[in-house]
């Protein structure tokens, strides 16, 4: 079953922030975080699991509602190089690391 | 960390032919491996997984299959190539302890 991202896309002048969420119909073992620029692989930001903490860096961070099956990405004070699609990927079960995708947020940030 | 090296990056087939995609990894060994198909402006679509030398799992009903002759070896390939399998096409290598999965720059296919 395919997570379900929001917005489809946004776009931010430098140094605003934004929130792109995730849900699922079932509950997750696990949230991925994932970052893709045009024409290249996507790349790892973050894991989420069940019963973990909130994981990210300064600008960068994320949060899991077990409950909910729900996942946001917080972006703060936003760079240039954040633009890009961003993907969730929910894990059912732990063990086989079988990520499913979402269709993607696209990000773009101007000057 | 790992490194993942997919071919051909780009190629263009016709309708019927075959396709053969080739993933190699680097830098672990016993990996979970994956393929994934990305259609222009879609999410990433998991089409197979493995976790071990011949044991393939299929995500998705369709005229492609993978293989996994070697531990870090992974090919995706089909017997004739439809339109809808245009796409780009992923490769990944799990199995790491901090779950990430590393992602190849992808193939290019276009099936005309």
């Amino acid at each position: 079953q395919q997570p379900v991202q929001s917005p489809q896309a946004v776009i931010l002048r430098e140094g605003e922030d934004a929130v792109i969420n995730c849900s699922s119909s079932k509950a997750l073992y696990s949230v991925h975080w994932y970052r893709q620029k045009h024409g290249e692989a996507p790349v790892f930001l973050m894991i989420l699991l069940k019963g973990g903490e909130q994981k990210g860096h300064e600008k960068i961070s994320a949060s899991f509602n077990e409950k909910k099956q729900q996942s946001s990405l917080y972006l703060t004070a936003s760079q240039l190089s954040y633009s890009g699609t961003y993907f969730c990927g929910t894990e059912i079960r732990g063990g086989y690391q079988k990520v499913t995708f979402g269709t993607g947020t696209k990000l773009q940030v101007i000057p | 960390s790992q490194t993942i090296h997919q071919w051909p990056a780009t190629l263009v087939q016709p309708v019927g032919s075959p396709l053969s995609l080739e993933c190699t990894v680097e830098g672990t060994s016993n990996p979970n491996l994956y393929w994934y198909r990305q259609a222009a402006g879609r999410g990433l679509q998991l089409l197979f997984y493995s976790v071990g030398i011949g044991q393939i799992s299929s995500e998705v009903p369709q005229n492609l299959s993978a293989s996994r002759p070697q531990d870090r070896q992974f090919i995706l390939s089909s017997k004739k190539l439809l339109l809808s399998d245009s796409g780009f096409y992923l490769c990944a290598s799990g199995g790491t302890n901090t779950g990430e999965l590393f992602f190849g720059e992808g193939s290019r296919l276009t099936v005309l």
